[in-house]
């Protein structure tokens, strides 16, 4: 089971929108909708931010944002912020007997 | 709130053992609906899910690590445990455990708690 596919980098100023990619195939991303997205700062754990492709845990601020189309979910932080300034993995449901795959992780940094 | 703590040596000899533990507070790993997860992450890569147990002590294993993991659960002191067997280098990771909630019994695939992480370090 390969990881899911997401560009290294991603960058914005403050008070922009950016989006992260993960592409993955019908098995996994496409097929199910059990996408999910972690942040993970520097020296800590993932935190949840989207399940389930686009449902926010509570206490996620609502800048986040989760979509899905075919075999490629999306993360979107609209109104960037310093703080946002971390790596993030997309996760998914696969149907191989790994049962679940991460992606292979972006940076996003804040200019 | 639930909290999960990782503990266990932090440096392993390359063929021997590798055994963390995970304690949970704030929440009994008896009262079911959840599985508990180990997943590591190698220095500076992604994330790769190992394991996870249920309260009963049913399990489900990453093929890629079945022939030499082992978690058990131990509810008397709410806490669960990885055993990695034959390590070498490449086993050198932080090691997460994590809980991941079921709905009505069925899986979510999700992780929504996670302990701060542990580094195991392979290495004569």
């Amino acid at each position: 089971q390969s990881a899911l596919t997401q560009p290294a980098s991603v960058s914005g100023s403050p008070g922009q929108s950016i989006t992260i990619s993960c592409t993955g195939t019908s098995s996994d991303v496409g097929g199910y909708n059990y996408v999910s997205w972690y942040q993970q700062h520097p020296g800590k754990a993932p935190k949840l931010m989207i399940y389930e492709v686009s449902n926010r845990p509570s206490g996620v601020p609502d800048r986040f944002s989760g979509s899905k189309s075919g075999n490629t979910a999306s993360l979107t932080i609209s109104g960037l912020q310093a703080e946002d300034e971390a790596d993030y993995y997309c996760s998914s449901y696969t149907s191989s007997s790994t049962r679940y795959v991460f992606g292979t992780g972006t940076k996003v940094t804040v200019l | 709130q639930v909290q999960l703590q990782e503990s266990g040596p932090g440096l392993v000899k390359p063929s021997q053992t590798l055994s963390l533990t995970c304690t949970v507070s704030g929440g009994s790993i008896s009262s079911g609906g959840y599985y508990w997860s180990w997943i590591r992450q190698h220095p500076g890569k992604g994330l790769e899910w190992i394991g996870y147990i249920y309260y009963s002590g049913s399990t489900y294993y990453n093929p890629s690590l079945k022939s030499r993991v082992t978690i058990s659960v131990d509810t008397s002191k709410n806490q669960f445990s990885l055993k990695l067997s034959s390590v070498t280098a490449a086993d050198t990771a932080v090691y997460y455990c994590a809980r991941e909630a079921l709905d009505v019994e069925m899986a979510t695939y999700y992780f929504d708690y996670w302990g701060q992480g542990t580094l195991v370090t392979v290495s004569s």
